[in-house]
């Protein structure tokens, strides 16, 4: 399964929602769609799981929708903690992660 | 709580073999997979390989079949990635993760940076 990551890096300002968007190359069963968040220098942190479940500990300002093989990513009210790289993974047998979707500050 | 340990830093000269352990602590099922994924400097991730830490089925990544050599050891908890005939394109941080895909939460561990040069 190949997993595409749009936009590449979107620029936003703090308060602002970021949609980011993450489309399979076929059907991910079970929606094992996960979404990650990564700072330089530090290990990738889950946010959510299941396509829309939060991880412990994350905000709710976090939300993961879709199914199949359209997914979604919406930061709402962007954090200056929240300018990072995110990566949308899926968890089947074997993993596929998307190229990531850096944003960053405006 | 959960603690994922992996082994320290290496350097290698190119054409050598690493081998890089994953111990998993306080995870509280006896059957779990550990992955392997691997992200050079400036790069994304890149999933290699995983194990089942029980069973001891496993698969790896087309990427890197013939040069990836998995191991466990259940009664420690731990998992091996050694990977073979390094070059200068595998300098990069190798991080694993223990879990089951059902419970959908995956743990880490801190990475484990691995320096090809001569």
């Amino acid at each position: 399964i190949v997993l595409t990551q749009s936009p590449g890096t979107l620029s936003l300002s703090p308060g602002e929602t970021a949609t980011l968007s993450c489309r399979a190359s076929q059907t991910i069963s079970s929606n094992y769609l996960s979404w990650y968040q990564q700072k330089p220098g530090q290990v990738p942190r889950l946010l959510i799981y299941g396509a829309s479940a939060r991880a412990t500990g994350i905000p709710d300002r976090f939300s993961g929708s879709g199914s199949g093989t359209d997914f979604t990513l919406t930061i709402s009210r962007l954090e200056p903690e929240d300018f990072a790289v995110y990566y949308c993974q899926q968890y089947g047998s074997s993993w596929t992660f998307g190229q990531g979707t850096k944003v960053e500050i405006k | 709580q959960v603690q994922v340990v992996q082994s320290g830093a290496e350097v290698k000269e190119p054409g050598a073999s690493v081998k890089l352990s994953c111990k998993a602590f306080g995870y509280s099922f006896t059957s779990y997979a550990t992955h392997w994924v691997r992200q050079a400097p400036g790069q994304g991730l890149e999933w290699m390989a995983w194990i089942n830490i029980d069973s001891g089925n496993r698969e790896i990544s087309q990427n890197f079949q013939g040069r990836v050599t998995l191991s466990r050891d259940s009664y420690a908890s731990t998992a091996y990635l050694e990977l073979s005939r390094l070059r200068s394109e595998d300098t990069a941080v190798y991080y694993c993760a223990i879990g089951i895909a059902a419970t959908g939460t995956y743990y880490w561990g801190q990475g484990t940076l691995v320096t090809v040069s001569s």
